[in-house]
């Protein structure tokens, strides 16, 4: 059974920085692409980033530069490491199998909350 | 970046009437492959989306044959036949064709 369960989620200042973590199992990280993909409180869905191949990777304008996305292959975990967090940066945050075509965000994580505010 | 507009933001419906809610994109989904990678996602309340339709009109394992999809080029539609109860929650079209992929602003469906 596919799973994904993130952590490390919290209140952070503004200008911290955090580190999400996403474990899988009942599948391969590396053999897939992989998505980290946001929530804004009542809001909707936002596609910050993702990992592929060889460790390629591509990030959307707002976080490039203070966002690092990765994978640990022998722990089977996706991470994106946040760094300058902005206020704009709340939201819950998902990690989905997927971001290259197909599958598509065909399973998601339970998010983990971040809330960056002083 | 690509634009998905959907429509009616807000929807609400009787039990067992049907529902149709649109999903247009500002540039064509035609990926060069020949796919159309628009997927629909439904997020019940308090709960991850999941994915109900991938690559236009593909059901997902255990979606029931209540929900379809459908459209080509810049226009798409997701149907459900007959509104149930555990049908209510926001439904989100969105693209995979081009990068960044982007979302529609969901769809708020409601029981009247």
């Amino acid at each position: 059974e596919v799973q994904l369960v993130e952590s490390g989620g919290g209140l952070i200042q503004p200008g911290g920085s955090l580190r999400l973590s996403c474990a899988a199992s009942g599948f391969t990280v590396s053999s897939y692409y992989m998505s980290w993909i946001r929530q804004a409180p009542g809001k909707g869905l936002e596609w910050v980033s993702v990992i592929y191949g060889d460790a390629g990777t591509y990030y959307i304008d707002s976080v490039k530069g203070r966002f690092t996305i990765s994978r640990d292959n022998s722990k089977n975990t996706l991470y994106l490491q946040m760094d300058s967090l902005r206020a704009e940066d709340t939201a819950v945050y998902y990690c989905a199998r997927g971001g290259g075509g197909d599958p598509d965000f065909d399973y998601w994580g339970q998010g983990t909350l971040v809330s960056v505010s002083s | 970046d690509v634009v998905m507009t959907q429509s009616p933001l807000s929807l609400p419906v009787t039990l067992g009437q049907p529902a149709s809610i649109s999903c247009r994109s500002s540039r064509g989904l035609v990926y060069s492959d020949g796919n159309t990678y628009l997927n629909w996602f439904q997020q019940r309340p308090g709960q991850s989306p999941r994915r109900l339709i991938y690559k236009v009109s593909n059901r997902d394992s255990g979606v029931p044959d209540r929900f379809s999809g459908s459209g080509s080029g810049t226009d798409f539609t997701l149907k459900i036949s007959r509104v149930e109860a555990e049908d209510v929650g926001v439904y989100y079209c969105m693209q995979g064709t081009h990068w960044p992929k982007t979302f529609g602003q969901g769809t708020k469906v409601e029981i009247k």
